[in-house]
């Protein structure tokens, strides 16, 4: 299994509401990553997991909350977020450092 | 490298001719670098990876060059097929930590029937 599975595959949410995007692999990876990618742009980085443990926060607002809840799963969760972060929300694992990160296929999340 | 500007650099090439996608990366001490290809609608697909200690690697039909004095990463296909169509990614190691993967801003590849 080299899969790298996120759902939903769409969320449409309102500024009030609060979402998760769950994401789950299956390949003994000890890393795993949140990307945010706006249209058109590249993927950049947002939270960076290592051991179940949070290594890596780029600086994110507080209104993505992530949680790593073992190794085999990450959830990113939304409160009270602006129509600018409508984006597409990538997750991803790796073995660890500096070794290719497989990505799943994102979550298209609209902010209205 | 950086991500730039709102629009992305195509290149565009004929169905059975090889495609070289250009890549200028910033970290002179970075490690690792990897290409990604991404279809509309879905996530980054690995394509082929090179470490600093190498400046060739070959896969099946793309080659990926590496030359570190000018920093400047480069994509090989051979033959290209309509299915290659899509937009390519450079990464390179990040600055402060090797978790870090740092995307370039993307080259689409159109491929003429």
């Amino acid at each position: 299994d080299t899969e790298v599975t996120q759902t939903p595959k769409h969320l449409v949410m309102g500024m009030t509401n609060k979402k998760s995007l769950k994401c789950e692999q299956h390949m003994g990876h000890r890393a795993m990553y949140w990307y945010k990618q706006k249209a058109k742009k590249p993927p950049e980085l947002m939270f960076v997991y290592s051991y179940e443990k949070l290594s890596i926060n780029e600086s994110v607002p507080s209104r993505f909350s992530p949680e790593c809840p073992n190794s085999s799963l990450l959830n990113l969760h939304l409160h009270a977020l602006q129509p600018e972060d409508s984006a597409l929300y990538l997750c991803a694992s790796s073995q660890g450092q500096n070794e290719k990160l497989f990505f799943g296929s994102g979550t298209q999340l609209s902010v209205l | 490298g950086e991500s730039v500007g709102l629009h992305l650099p195509t290149l565009s090439v004929q169905e059975g001719d090889n495609s070289i996608i250009n890549c200028a990366y910033s970290n002179s001490a970075s490690d690792y670098f990897i290409w990604y290809k991404q279809e509309s609608g879905k996530g980054p697909q690995f394509i082929i990876d090179i470490r600093s200690n190498m400046d060739k690697r070959q896969g099946q039909r793309v080659t990926v060059l590496l030359n570190k004095t000018v920093k400047h990463l480069s994509l090989q296909i051979a033959a290209t097929q309509p299915g290659d169509s899509a937009v390519y990614f450079c990464a390179e190691e990040g600055m402060d930590s090797s978790y870090k993967l740092i995307f370039g801003s993307g080259t689409r590849l159109l491929v003429r029937p």
